[in-house]
């Protein structure tokens, strides 16, 4: 069964520092993979999503993550980060072989930036 | 598009009484899901629905929680009796998925509170 492991549970971080949060996955071959982000009181949004091709995709607000299949590894990343940032990360994946769209989600990173 | 709409975005209610969350997926989508967030227990998928046909609802907790899906564009998620155990925000999403793995839409959300 997939799994999906975020193994920070809480990072934080001085604004303008740099950001990785890290995200593995258990599958037996490449999924689809997504980042997600949770600003307190809302929904899930989608910052980026690697389906194929070039392993390092970049998001929306200035994320990127990178793809590793040698380390089963979607790692995500910003140079500079935000006080709007603090919000929690959840990593997702999904079946390729799936035509149902579920996610397998993990526990989430809660992003905290200090001023 | 609106996105996703759920209703109610807040629901306090006593023990015992029923409570009905509605969910309107985006247009065009085919794939539901219901998940239910809590601080101890995270994300969790509930049930969700392929073409408005239940596909899996291994994450309903109890025969208290069912869900419908009579048409493509309307989904309840019903507890009947509720506790305050139930309480907790409760998301709605949406995929167009047809194997090309299209990421899933979440709505706000609505925040249940049993007393």
């Amino acid at each position: 069964a997939q799994s999906v492991t975020q193994p920070d549970i809480h990072i934080t971080v001085s604004e303008g520092a740099s950001l990785e949060l890290r995200c593995n996955y258990s599958y037996g071959a490449t999924p689809y993979l997504f980042w997600y982000v949770q600003s307190p009181g809302q929904g899930l949004q989608l910052l980026l999503k690697y389906f194929s091709g070039d392993t390092l995709v970049q998001g929306i607000k200035g994320f990127e993550a990178e793809f590793k299949r040698s380390q089963s590894s979607f790692n995500l990343r910003k140079p500079s980060v935000h006080w709007s940032d603090a919000a929690e990360y959840f990593c997702a994946v999904e079946d390729r072989g799936s035509t149902l769209g579920r996610l397998y989600f993990g526990r989430g990173t809660q992003l905290t930036v200090w001023p | 598009d609106a996105g996703v709409i759920q209703s109610p975005r807040h629901e306090v209610t006593e023990m015992g009484q029923e409570v009905t969350l509605r969910c309107k997926p985006i247009s065009g989508h085919n794939s539901l899901f219901w998940y239910r967030q809590t601080m101890m227990r995270g994300l969790e998928l509930l049930i969700y629905f392929n073409n408005n046909v239940p596909i899996d609802d291994s994450g309903m907790p109890e025969d208290r929680f069912s869900a419908k899906m009579p048409n493509a564009s309307f989904s309840t998620l019903k507890i009947q009796p509720s506790e305050p155990r139930d309480s907790a925000v409760y998301f709605c999403a949406s995929s167009r998925s047809s194997g090309v793995a299209y990421e899933q839409y979440f709505g706000p959300g609505t925040r249940l509170t049993v007393t």
